[in-house]
């Protein structure tokens, strides 16, 4: 299976910062890479899918970038509701599908 | 709107069975695969099992296999969960998700997500 590893596992930033969140997995998954953001007793939203792609209605301050084994999900100019819990997930060697163990992003 | 709303959790003994149920409102539910994804309490979620669109294919984690069952009827709207011989290391929130993606499992990814149906395996 591919393991996917997100670092840091928390986070403390304040608002209008910009951040960055990393996942990298076990070996290549092309683009195959899916971001999502979850706030508490909430299910897991999508926000960036095959890496890059920003799903419809995400605003523009989220974009994610990497192919390979190394992604990056930024956030820039934060609102105090991006604070949250962020997922990589991994579709590329299937099945399983694979997520990362999550990021926990806090008010400094 | 899409909505996906799961029902059919609760607590369950060890070694017995449950069945998750999840409704599909406000898109062509035949048109799309299916997947259930859980959550354990404090942890990332895991996926469990995809169904295709017409039902001819399914798989699942190897946590599960064996044990679980992936089904819908597409007249219903509908998507299930059949667990069998749950183990506490099954408990959790479920969720079942729409499917994206061109391919059944490469490439694909989750959305929308319902809200969850708490299942809790206890003695």
């Amino acid at each position: 299976d591919i393991q996917m590893t997100q670092s840091p596992s928390s986070l403390s930033a304040s608002v209008g910062d910009r951040i960055s969140i990393t996942c990298r997995a076990s070996q290549s998954i092309s683009s195959h890479l899916n971001w999502y953001q979850q706030k508490p007793g909430k299910a897991p939203e999508v926000l960036i899918y095959t890496a890059s792609n920003l799903q419809s209605g995400v605003p523009s301050r989220f974009s994610g970038s990497g192919s390979g084994t190394d992604f990056t999900l930024t956030i820039s100019n934060l609102q105090p509701e991006d604070f949250a819990t962020y997922y990589c997930q991994q579709s590329y060697s299937t099945p399983p599908i694979t997520f990362g163990q999550g990021t926990r992003l806090e008010i400094q | 709107q899409v909505q996906l709303v799961e029902s059919g959790g609760g607590v369950v003994q060890p070694g017995r069975s449950l069945r998750l149920s999840c409704a599909a409102s406000g898109f062509t539910f035949r048109n799309y695969a299916m997947h259930w994804v859980r959550q354990a309490p404090g942890k990332g979620p895991e996926w469990v099992a995809v169904i295709s669109y017409d039902g001819r294919n399914q798989y699942y984690a190897d946590s599960v296999k064996g044990r679980f069952t992936i089904s819908r009827d597409n007249s219903k709207n509908t998507l299930y969960l059949e667990m069998n011989n749950l183990r506490t290391e099954d408990t959790a929130m479920y969720y079942c998700a729409r499917h994206r993606g061109a391919e059944l499992l490469s490439g694909s990814w989750f959305d929308p997500w319902g809200q969850g149906i708490l299942v809790t395996v206890s003695s």
